[in-house]
Order: structure tokens, then C-alpha cells, then sequence
């Protein structure tokens, strides 16, 4: 069945590293793909999105390029802020689904020191 | 886009009993879900709202555990029926306004305890 394989956490890193989060999916046709990220003790915001091959999402410093031929959707940011510490999810949305559910990665924590 | 509300943010209930959680959308949205989010795990779908019918549940849920209420294109109810410590959760509403390429929206979720 579909899924979403996402690097396991916790991600430690210093403030202005670079960062990556990688994310791989299997899906029947062509899926949307999604990061979301969820501050402490609030809701998931939806931080980018891609809806097909080759499509590059971006927000607030962060990037992930929809790669059909890797089936991956790896986020990336030049230079992390302590303010970026978060649990970060990566989903699709299934093409053929028409009530658009969202299948979730297990979320990757991001923990940024100042 | 949509704002989300949900209420309550946070309990702590009793083994046994159930609680309803509430979900109110700012605006009329097509799709309406509920998820949980087990400690330290990802979100799994509970169920769809649908609107003036019963819910359509994701295999491993059923009705009896979970009820879902929809009576308009704004409102939303869970309840957690008979609750155990397993039950122990965030519960999420999400709500998406369009039939196709449009995002997802998310309310602040609903910390449940069962002791």
C-alpha cells in the first residue's frame, strides 16, 4: 500500500547548519507530497507542498524538490535557527483517493542549539 | 485559509467513560478528518466526516469506538467511547476546502489522558 518512509530522530544540530530530512514514499500514481511541522505543544502547520514530478516547494528558507525518480521528497535548509526546532512530518496525498487523506511519514524531530 | 478550533485542548478522563471533542471550522470546508497521534508516533487517520451521512472509518476503527457527527460543512464531532489508557492520545480535526490540490488544514489537536 502507499506509504512514507521518513530518517529517523532526533536530528541535533547547530544553529546556521545546513539541514536535511529525507523522505521516500510508495505510492499508485501520482501522489502530492507534502512537509508539515509541528511546533511544541501546537497543531501541524502545513510548511511546504509539491504536486508533481519535478515541482520544488518552498517556505521560510526551507525546500523539498519532488523527485519521481527516486520516489523521495527530501527537505532542505541552507542554515537552521533555534526558532526551527520542531517535529517535522512528511505526507502524501493519494491521486486516486477522492476524499484527499493524507498518509503521514513517522515525523522527524529537528532540534537546533544555539 | 481555514482556522480550526478545537475543544478541548486537554483532558484527563477516567477509564471507562467517554468524551466528545468538538471541531469548528471558520469557513465551509468539502472534507472533514479525525486523526490520532499516539505518544511519539505519526498521525494515523481515524475516520472522514461526511456531511449529513455516517462516517467513513480507516481499517482497525469502527463506529462503536469512535462515533463521528457531521451535521454541517462547519461542525465536527468525536467521541472516544469507553475509554482505556490505550485511548491515551492527541486526537486532530483536519479540514480541506477544495476537491483537488488544495491543502490540508489542521486544528491545535486535543491532548487526551485515560487514567
Amino acid at each position: 500500500g502507499d506509504s512514507v518512509t521518513q530518517m529517523e530522530g532526533p536530528v541535533t544540530l547547530s544553529e546556521e547548519a545546513f539541514l536535511t530530512i529525507n523522505c521516500t514514499y510508495t505510492a499508485t500514481g501520482y501522489p502530492s507530497l507534502f512537509w508539515y511541522v509541528q511546533y511544541p505543544g501546537e497543531g501541524l502547520q502545513l510548511l511546504l507542498k509539491a504536486t508533481k514530478a519535478d515541482d520544488k516547494g518552498s517556505n521560510k528558507g526551507f525546500e523539498a524538490t519532488y523527485r519521481k525518480e527516486t520516489t523521495s521528497f527530501h527537505l532542505e535548509k541552507g542554515s537552521v535557527q533555534v526558532s526551527d526546532s520542531a517535529v517535522y512530518f512528511c505526507a502524501l496525498r493519494i491521486s486516486s483517493s477522492n476524499t484527499g487523506k493524507l498518509i503521514f511519514g513517522q515525523g522527524t524531530t529537528l532540534q537546533v542549539k544555539p | 485559509s481555514a482556522v480550526i478550533s478545537q475543544k478541548p485542548s486537554r483532558d484527563i478522563c477516567q477509564r471507562g467513560t467517554s468524551l466528545t471533542i468538538q471541531c469548528q471550522v471558520d469557513s465551509q470546508v468539502t472534507m472533514m478528518f479525525w486523526y490520532r497521534q499516539q505518544p511519539g508516533q505519526s498521525l494515523t487517520l481515524i475516520a472522514t466526516a461526511n456531511q449529513g451521512s455516517e462516517a467513513t472509518y480507516e481499517s482497525g476503527f469502527v463506529i462503536d469506538k469512535f462515533p463521528i457527527s457531521r451535521p454541517n460543512l462547519t461542525f465536527s464531532t468525536l467521541t472516544v467511547s469507553n475509554m482505556s489508557p490505550e485511548d491515551s492520545s492527541i486526537y486532530l480535526c483536519s479540514a480541506r476546502q477544495g476537491i483537488s490540490n488544495t491543502e490540508a488544514f489542521f486544528g491545535q489537536g486535543t491532548r487526551l489522558t485515560v487514567v
